[in-house]
């Protein structure tokens, strides 16, 4: 059974960088599926950040494109979010999440972690 | 940018049924999810490509669509189920996705 666990700082410096990491277990990150950053500010709904496909290709919220940047790292089975230059706009619970092939929805996520954002 | 448009809030007494309307422009040409969320847990998929139900998700729950608008039902809602519903999709370049606002279940 595929877990996804997020981990990384819970409070960042405003106009700093947030990094995250989601570890996968159970599954090869390699091995055909597809992976998803999407994020809940509190009190508020979900939003997506963006997903990573083959090859590296990748796709961001228009809102956040010039901001973030999503990886995978195949030695230690995982993958990466990073967005720059934080405001407290950007305080919430970031969620990692597996796409399925040729799917366009989120099978299994992680538990979540809250970010908050200080100034 | 694309969006999908739901109601803030549905209210049913138990054993009613609930129903949850989603619309957006795409959705005549892409599949829709739904996700239910309760406090403090992780989201989770409970209908995909318009009307599929994912292993273990109670017979209770159906999705349909019908041109721009594709509405997640319960039957028989049941305490348990009450939480927040998300409708999902691509826009129509299949590549950007989008989250509706959330929709609040209440079981009276």
């Amino acid at each position: 059974q595929v877990q996804l666990q997020e981990s990384g700082p819970g409070l960042v410096k405003s106009s700093e960088t947030l990094s995250l990491t989601c570890a996968v277990s159970g599954y090869s990150i390699t091995s055909g599926y597809f992976w998803g950053w999407i994020r809940q500010p509190p009190g508020k709904g979900l939003e997506w950040i963006g997903n990573i496909y083959r090859n590296g290709t990748s796709y961001y919220s228009p809102s956040l494109k010039s901001r973030v940047t999503i990886s995978v790292d195949t030695s230690k089975n995982q993958f990466s979010l990073k967005l720059r230059s934080v405001t407290a706009r950007d305080t919430a619970v970031y969620y990692c999440a597996r796409i399925p092939p040729a799917g366009s929805e989120l099978t299994h996520w992680g538990q979540g972690t809250l970010v908050t954002v200080s100034s | 940018s694309y969006e999908l448009t739901q109601p803030p809030s549905v209210s049913v007494s138990p054993g009613q049924t609930a129903r949850i309307t989603c619309s957006g422009n795409a959705l005549t040409k892409k599949y829709a999810y739904w996700y239910q969320v309760k406090p403090g847990q992780a989201p989770v998929l409970v209908i995909y490509k318009d009307r599929e139900r994912p292993s273990g998700i109670p017979e209770r729950f159906s999705g349909s669509s019908s041109g721009t608008t594709v509405t997640f039902t319960i039957s028989g809602v049941q305490p348990e189920d009450e939480a927040d519903y998300y409708c999902q999709s691509p826009d129509s370049s299949g590549s950007y996705w989008v989250f509706g606002g959330g929709t609040k279940l209440t079981v009276l």
